[in-house]
């Protein structure tokens, strides 16, 4: 199975931070990777789809980038309701796998 | 507007069977690839299955292979995961997920998930 190295577990930041959440990829997945947005007692929200496609409705403060098997999530400016654990995942094999999740928290 | 609705979680002893499903809705079920995705109390996510479009292809965690059937109903706009030989490891929220898979692979619509409890 592919697996998906999320760094960091946790990180604390102020509104208004710039925020990068990195994921690597175990073998090449090409751009087969997506990122997640998970609030506790709500349904997953996906916010980047194929590495670096904003889905439909999410704020442009949220990008994606890719080198390689590395990836990027950057959140330029941080607001209140973006505190949340981010989860990238990839659709490359059969098996769909996700990261072990970066949780967001208020400095 | 798309709708995903699990049903179906509850309390079992280890060893014992659940059926989940979810009812889709504001969309042609039956031309998407859907997934079931677990999420264990205090831990990430994790793919448990998914099914093709007409039910053809079906593929599973290494952890549920053999003990969860993935199924659906496509008149009935349903998915179905059939749990059996339950575990202590299974205890989790599931949800239901639509696959999306042009231009990339993607969940872009998930339900609200429904709570498994294995414990005797």
């Amino acid at each position: 199975d592919i697996q998906m190295t999320q760094s960091p577990s946790s990180l604390s930041a102020s509104v208004g931070d710039r925020v990068t959440i990195t994921c690597r990829a175990s073998q090449n997945i090409d751009s087969f990777l997506n990122w997640f947005q998970h609030k506790p007692g709500k349904a997953p929200k996906l916010l980047i789809h194929a590495a670096s496609n904003l889905q439909s409705g999410v704020p442009s403060r949220f990008s994606g980038s890719a080198s390689g098997t590395d990836f990027t999530l950057t959140i330029s400016s941080l607001q209140p309701e973006d505190f949340a654990t981010y989860y990238c995942q990839q659709s490359y094999s059969t098996s769909w796998t996700f990261g072990q999740g970066t949780k967001v928290e208020i400095k | 507007e798309v709708q995903l609705v699990e049903s179906g979680g509850g309390l079992v002893q280890p060893g014992g069977s659940l059926r989940l499903s979810c009812a889709a809705s504001g969309f042609t079920f039956s031309g998407y690839w859907m997934s079931w995705v677990r999420q264990a109390p205090g831990k990430g996510l994790e793919w448990v299955a998914n099914i093709k479009q007409d039910g053809s292809e079906k593929y599973y965690v290494d952890s549920v292979r053999g003990r969860f059937t993935v199924s659906r109903d496509n008149a009935k706009n349903s998915l179905y995961l059939q749990m059996n030989s339950l575990r202590d490891e299974d205890t989790a929220v599931y949800y239901c997920a639509r696959e999306v898979r042009i231009s990339g692979w993607y969940y872009d619509n998930w339900g609200q998930g429904t709570l498994v409890t294995v414990s005797s």
